[in-house]
């Protein structure tokens, strides 16, 4: 089954900083990358996703590459302001996408100071 | 869209008690999924259906738990009987076949005490 894998934890940077957040994973099959923000208190909510046929996709500061031979994709955001700050988690399909079962990181918790 | 609708937002009761935990899903959406989210485990898929059948519930953690979707507007989470360690936030999740993007609920924050 899929692993996913979530570094680092933590980050914490200074407003107007870039932040990079990055993800491995091990089903070679999967196609689907989705990155969720989660605020203190609230629901995870999807920001952006890639698929596998491209190698980057941008929405305004945000972000994200992947890099199938390496098994792994990142979430930049540039410009921080202090509302970035949150939980971001990665998040994989299983069983090479066949079902829309997701597998998610640890979470990196983003602190961006003012 | 009303989104996906859970209930309670909070559940307190005390250990051996009966919880069931409710979930609308959106309208359309064939696919269901009951997330636990806790600190030291992040989030645990726990079962999931597609079209009110359930598919994988490898992930539920013991006969205490169980899960039931009557119809595609509504699913139950059920622990019979609770334990401390079942506290935890738990949250709902839906999408539709082929479609990725979960849409989550709001989330249940159960604490058994």
């Amino acid at each position: 089954g899929e692993n996913v894998e979530q570094h680092p934890s933590t980050l914490s940077v200074q407003e107007g900083d870039s932040a990079v957040i990055k993800c491995t994973y091990s089903d070679s099959a999967s196609n689907y990358f989705p990155w969720y923000k989660q605020e203190l208190g609230k629901r995870p909510q999807l920001i952006i996703d890639i698929r596998s046929n491209v190698g980057e996709k941008k929405d305004q500061r945000i972000a994200v590459t992947l890099n199938k031979t390496a098994k792994h994709f990142s979430l930049h955001i540039t410009e921080t302001q202090p509302e970035d700050s949150a939980v971001y988690f990665c998040a994989a399909p299983t069983e090479g996408g066949a079902t829309n079962k997701l597998i998610f990181g640890t979470g990196t918790l983003l602190a961006v100071q003012p | 869209d009303a989104g996906v609708i859970q209930s309670p937002r909070h559940e307190v009761t005390e250990m051996g008690q009966e919880v069931t935990l409710r979930c609308k899903p959106i309208s359309g959406h064939d696919y269901l999924f009951w997330y636990r989210q806790t600190m030291m485990r992040g989030l645990e898929l726990l079962i999931y259906f597609n079209n009110n059948v359930p598919i994988d519930d490898s992930g539920m953690p013991e006969d205490r738990f169980s899960a039931k979707m009557p119809n595609a507007s509504f699913s139950t989470l059920k622990i019979q009987p609770s334990e401390p360690r079942d506290s935890a936030v738990y949250f709902c999740a839906s999408s539709r076949s082929q479609v990725w993007g979960y849409t989550f609920g709001s989330g249940t924050r159960l604490t058994v005490v």
